[in-house]
């Protein structure tokens, strides 16, 4: 079952703006990954943020993590045309074996020149 | 370093028809790998997992199988397959270290 609802569904924005996008999860967890998908291809993991941090950055990201409302946010600033792709959250969930990730559904961020 | 290939990148089949999707890992040793489907504009749904040879987990009772009949390759495969299988296949290896997950490209599956 899906683990992490990402909200937007869908997000249009102009190049040079910030895209912000949220996740939320149900359960416990160890961390909390970001991954970009552009259409057609494979997903390429972007960031993880562990249960005990609670803000992360790398380049233009930065994901922020809240585990007291089960939620995380991730931003990209001064989006680029080149950014248009689909976000997912995944989350580790806490016990969980094997390494399973639970997947959201994604958000869908298009930017345009 | 390592690398994941996924092989066919499209594929059409009729109804009714095998399914082989192959799936090899290069640079480690031992990983964990997945089978996850993706249906267009939604999220991935685990098919199956393996922690190695011969040792295939699933997720959801389906018309699919898996087999892992070496280290590094990954099988997902069908006697016959139905419309509802089609989407886009994909395969994974687990970092085992901080549970980071290396995708490989992907295959579309259609089903007429």
């Amino acid at each position: 079952s899906q683990q992490g609802e990402e909200d937007p569904q869908a997000l249009s924005i102009q190049e040079g703006e910030n895209a912000t996008m949220n996740c939320s999860y149900k359960t416990s967890i160890n961390n909390l990954q970001w991954y970009r998908q552009n259409s057609g291809r494979g997903l390429v993991h972007l960031i993880l943020i562990r249960s005990n941090e609670r803000e992360k950055h790398s380049g233009r990201l930065r994901v922020t993590l809240d585990t007291s409302k089960k939620s995380s946010s991730l931003l990209i600033t001064a989006s680029r045309a080149a950014d248009t792709a689909s976000y997912f959250c995944a989350t580790d969930r806490r016990g969980s074996t094997l390494g399973r990730l639970y997947f959201g559904r994604g958000t869908q961020l298009t930017v345009w020149p | 370093s390592q690398t994941i290939h996924q092989w066919p990148a499209t594929l059409v089949q009729p109804v009714g028809s095998p399914l082989s999707l192959e799936c090899t890992v290069e640079g480690t040793s031992n990983p964990n790998l997945y089978w996850y489907r993706q249906a267009a504009g939604r999220g991935l749904q685990l098919l199956f997992y393996s922690v190695g040879i011969g040792q295939i987990s699933s997720e959801v009772p389906q018309n699919l199988s898996a087999s892992r009949p070496q280290d590094r390759q990954f099988i997902l495969s069908s006697k016959k397959l139905l419309l509802s299988d089609s989407g886009f296949y994909l395969c994974a290896w687990r970092q085992t270290e901080n549970n980071e997950q290396f995708f490989g490209p992907g295959t579309r599956l259609t089903v007429l």
